[in-house]
């Protein structure tokens, strides 16, 4: 079953511009990942972010987690051109149990 | 870290047929996961496969129709079998290293259409 939701499902911003993507998410979690999938290949582990973090920073990349409203949000700063891309939300849902992904958000990044 | 080699990368394929694909891990991992994501659509878990035990089988997915195997901690497959258009997706291989599920690391993925 789906556990994150992403929204929105696609944006479009210019070279330059900050870039968020938001998640949520049904049952309690011990991490939230975020992926990004370039023209539908295999996906890239971009960030995780523990239940007991609010804020990580990698890059110009920013991921925060809201555990109380089960949501978290990626901010892409400054965002390029080679951005462009499909990101996921994913989480386990209990222990080791397999990633379960969100729909996804399809970011265009125009130049 | 790990590298995934899997093949094909796309295939075009007749109703009725089977398609095996493959997936090489550059070093041993104990769980291996299969995804299939249909077009515009996210990933959903087909089954987890495990190394000397047969795979576990995510609701709406039977062995029968997509049969895995797992001779050795470093590589898997999976046959999508008497194909229909509507088995036409990406399909991904992943593994995690660790054992914390804390990565995935995804093969390039296999699309596959079925006519």
């Amino acid at each position: 079953s789906q556990q994150g939701e992403e929204d929105p499902q696609a944006l479009s911003i210019q070279e330059g511009e900050n870039a968020t993507m938001n998640c949520s998410y049904k049952t309690s979690i011990n991490n939230l990942q975020w992926y990004r999938q370039n023209s539908g290949r295999g996906l890239v582990h971009l960030i995780l972010i523990r239940s007991n973090e609010r804020e990580k920073h990698s890059g110009r990349l920013r991921v925060t987690l809201d555990t109380s409203k089960k949501s978290s949000s990626l901010l892409i700063t400054a965002s390029r051109a080679a951005d462009t891309a499909s990101y996921f939300c994913a989480t386990p849902t209990s222990g080791n149990t397999p990633l379960v992904f969100g729909k996804g958000t399809r970011l265009s990044v125009i130049a | 870290s790990a590298v995934i080699s899997q093949k094909p990368s796309r295939d075009i394929c007749q109703r009725g047929t089977s398609l095996t694909i493959q997936c090489q891990v550059d070093s041993q991992v104990t769980m291996m996961f299969w995804y299939r994501q249909q077009p515009g659509q996210s990933l959903t878990l087909i089954a987890t496969a495990n190394q000397g035990s047969e795979a576990t089988y995510e609701s709406g997915f039977v062995i029968d129709k997509f049969p895995i195997s797992r001779p050795n901690l470093t590589f898997s497959t999976l046959t999508v079998s008497n194909m229909s258009p509507e088995d036409s997706s990406i399909y991904l291989c992943s593994v995690e290293v660790g054992g914390t599920n804390e990565k995935l690391f995804f093969g390039s993925g296999t699309q596959l259409s079925v006519l």
